[in-house]
């Protein structure tokens, strides 16, 4: 089942500006991770923040996360249009064995960032 | 970061004909592959994970039957849709993780296979 909930659905910015996504979820959880999608194309792995971090940076990329809360965001400074995609965060279970790698995905958030 | 190769892109099929997607990871071992399925404009959805050497594990909801699961070697999973109805298509993305990785590491994606059933 899915568990995170993104918000806003869709996001809608210009070029330069910030954009900031965020994601709740309902389970404890290892770390947590965010992806990027293009239309139609497979998954790019952005970052990934574990339960023992709260902030992360890679490049325009800052994510935070809060276990009390259950919450994580996504921050992208400076956008550009080629950021435009959908963004994911997904979450993988505090579990051992076979369920390494099982993510639960949230709902995404459409950015469109306009020139 | 490791490549996980999926083949095909993109496939169109009869209605009640089978199709077969690969997933190879081609740098690393997999002992756990897992297979995803989204609609347009939704979400991941997990159908099933894939263990090398042993049977599938399916998500509640998801049909054993119809879409079949073989992990016959580290590096390989396949997933076959059978009998495959309009409702089937859908975009369908695998992800492994490296043997030996434990939880806290990133899974790689394979790029999607785009199948339209008319």
């Amino acid at each position: 089942s899915q568990q995170g909930e993104e918000d806003p659905q869709a996001l809608s910015i210009q070029e330069g500006e910030n954009a900031t996504m965020n994601c709740s979820y309902k389970t404890s959880i290892n770390n947590l991770q965010w992806y990027r999608q293009n239309s139609g194309r497979g998954l790019v792995h952005l970052i990934l923040i574990r339960s023992n971090e709260r902030e992360k940076h890679s490049g325009r990329l800052r994510v935070t996360l809060d276990t009390s809360k259950k919450s994580s965001s996504l921050l992208i400074t400076a956008s550009r249009a080629a950021d435009t995609a959908s963004y994911f965060c997904a979450t993988d279970p505090n579990a051992g064995g076979t369920s390494y790698g099982k993510l639960t995905f949230g709902q995404g958030t459409i950015l469109t960032v306009h020139p | 970061g490791a490549v996980v190769s999926q083949h095909p892109s993109w496939v169109i099929c009869k209605s009640g004909t089978s199709v077969k997607i690969e997933c190879r990871s081609l740098d690393f071992q997999a002992t756990t592959m897992f297979w995803y399925r989204q609609f347009p404009k939704q979400s991941l959805m997990l159908m099933a994970t894939s263990n090398e050497g042993s049977k599938a594990t399916y998500e509640q909801g998801v049909e054993k039957d119809k879409f079949l699961i073989n992990h016959a070697s580290l590096t390989l999973s396949t997933l076959t849709v059978t009998s495959a109805h309009p409702e089937d298509s859908s975009f369908y993305i695998c992800s492994a993780r490296a043997f030996g990785q434990g939880s806290g590491t990133e899974a790689f994606f394979g790029q999607g296979t785009r199948l339209t059933v008319v």
